[in-house]
């Protein structure tokens, strides 16, 4: 099955600074999404992105489908953007494979 | 717009204990729909997906077992359930982009 490497697997940083958090998957792809787990478990999606650049406040995204990853950008972060962020990939309808994701702590 | 509910939010069964978990969602139809499980750790890995009423397809051998009685309705069981099966469940739905239910903490103890 394809597989799905996100990096770093940790990350600290102090409120204020910037971050990218980088998903590469070896087979192409018609589906890709970032999600934000929150404390409480909750998936938040961020985005929809299998190819191309989308922009929501503060995070962005950018899919390159022909060399298989995809970056997350984080801008002026906040207390409330700690949490695990997951990649996670697909093709049919056999749902989703999901990297092990990345463990963000934003310091206040 | 489209809602998924999933319930209960957190759940503490005895090992042997039969277990059912439900999932509905409102606001669309014949959607593809998902149980996926987090272990200790952060991935997710993918248990159950559904396309249809009775369609199940499962993705690893396991203790549990699910079943789409309604076009909107997917529930994950099992007739005795292990230590092993502790963890965190989540339904999820998907026409294009998937979207999750607010999980099922489940321990057994």
């Amino acid at each position: 099955g394809i597989q799905v490497e996100q990096s770093p697997p940790d990350l600290i940083l102090q409120e204020g600074a910037n971050s990218t958090l980088r998903c590469n998957f070896s087979d192409s792809v018609n589906n890709l999404q970032w999600f934000h787990q929150n404390p409480w478990g909750q998936l938040i999606n961020l985005f929809y992105i299998p190819s191309g650049t989308k922009q929501n406040g503060r995070l962005s995204a950018t899919t390159v489908a022909t060399e298989r990853y995809s970056l997350l950008y984080i801008s002026s972060s906040q207390t409330t953007d700690s949490g695990v962020y997951f990649c996670a990939v697909g093709g049919g309808a056999d749902g989703l494979t999901f990297g092990k994701g990345t463990h963000l702590i934003i310091q206040p | 717009s489209q809602t998924i509910h999933q319930w209960p939010a957190t759940l503490v069964q005895p090992v042997g204990s039969p277990l059912s978990l439900e999932c509905t969602v409102e606001g669309t139809s014949n959607p593809n729909l998902y149980w996926y499980r987090q272990a200790a750790g952060r991935g997710l890995q993918l248990l159950f997906y559904s396309v249809g009423i009775g369609q199940i397809s499962s993705e690893v051998p396991q203790n549990l077992s699910a079943s789409r009685p309604q076009d909107r309705q997917f529930i994950l069981s099992s007739k005795k359930l292990l230590l092993s099966d502790s963890g965190f469940y989540l339904c999820a739905w998907r026409r294009i982009e998937a979207f999750f239910g607010q999980g099922t903490r489940l321990t057994v103890v």
